[in-house]
């Protein structure tokens, strides 16, 4: 089963707004709302910063969000900052396996 | 303070098994799910399953069916996750991860198809 997709590569200046999509089917974000984002640093374990498509956790800043159109999750990241350089991962409650995760996507702040 | 803390990077020969551990400390180890996780070198993470600790019921992703294993034991709040047969695309970091515990608009709640603690993770090098 292929993983979620997601674009390899965003990039944005620091003060930007930026979205990275991640894309599934009607068995996973089309039907669910158990939508996580994840961000990892340089050999640091993940963490999470979105679940449930839209909620932050405690202590995750503000400019990070996230929503959902059809099959199609999107993380936005708001008022861009050096230290939001990161690896980005998109994962769903699927009913053919679980969870599953989209590729990544390496996000450079310019 | 929530942690889960990993055992010792390995090095395996193809064909070998391997078993790595991930010890809970600072809640109540029967309450969440324990996932696990791989990410091999430069890729994406790839989920493998869960074990419910309460219970000891697994869900384990199609393509690691008959060759992981995860189990647990309630008196030292560690879970165990097993892979077989080992080879060398199976070299990665191995992750366990808890499922998560939120709050939003007053309410509290599981989300059980999310992580919100995360392991050190555990590397792990297959080569003859």
């Amino acid at each position: 089963q292929s993983a979620l997709t997601q674009p390899a590569s965003v990039s944005g200046s620091p003060g930007q707004s930026i979205t990275i999509p991640c894309t599934g089917t009607s068995s996973d974000i089309g039907t669910y709302t158990y939508v996580s984002w994840y961000q990892q640093l340089p050999g640091r374990a993940p963490k999470i910063i979105i679940y449930d498509v839209t909620k932050r956790p405690s202590g995750v800043s503000n400019r990070f969000s996230g929503s959902k159109s059809g099959n199609t999750a999107s993380l936005t990241i708001s008022g861009l900052q050096a230290e939001d350089e990161a690896d980005y991962h998109c994962s769903s409650y699927t009913t053919i396996t679980g969870v599953m995760f989209g590729g990544g996507t390496k996000l450079t702040v310019l | 303070q929530v942690q889960l803390v990993q055992s010792g990077a390995e090095v395996k020969k193809p064909g070998a098994s391997l078993k790595v551990s991930c010890k809970a400390s600072g809640y109540t180890f029967s309450d969440y799910y324990i996932h696990w996780v791989r990410q091999a070198p430069g890729q994406g993470l790839e989920w493998m399953g869960w074990i419910n600790p309460d219970s000891g019921g697994t869900n384990y992703a199609q393509r690691f069916h008959g060759w992981v294993t995860m189990t647990r034991d309630t008196s030292i709040n560690t879970v165990y996750m097993d892979l077989s047969s080992l080879k060398s695309d199976d070299t990665a970091v191995y992750y366990c991860a808890r499922s998560g515990y939120g709050c939003s608009g007053g309410s509290c709640y599981h989300y059980y198809y999310g992580m919100d603690v995360w392991g050190h993770g555990t590397t792990v090098t297959v080569s003859s």
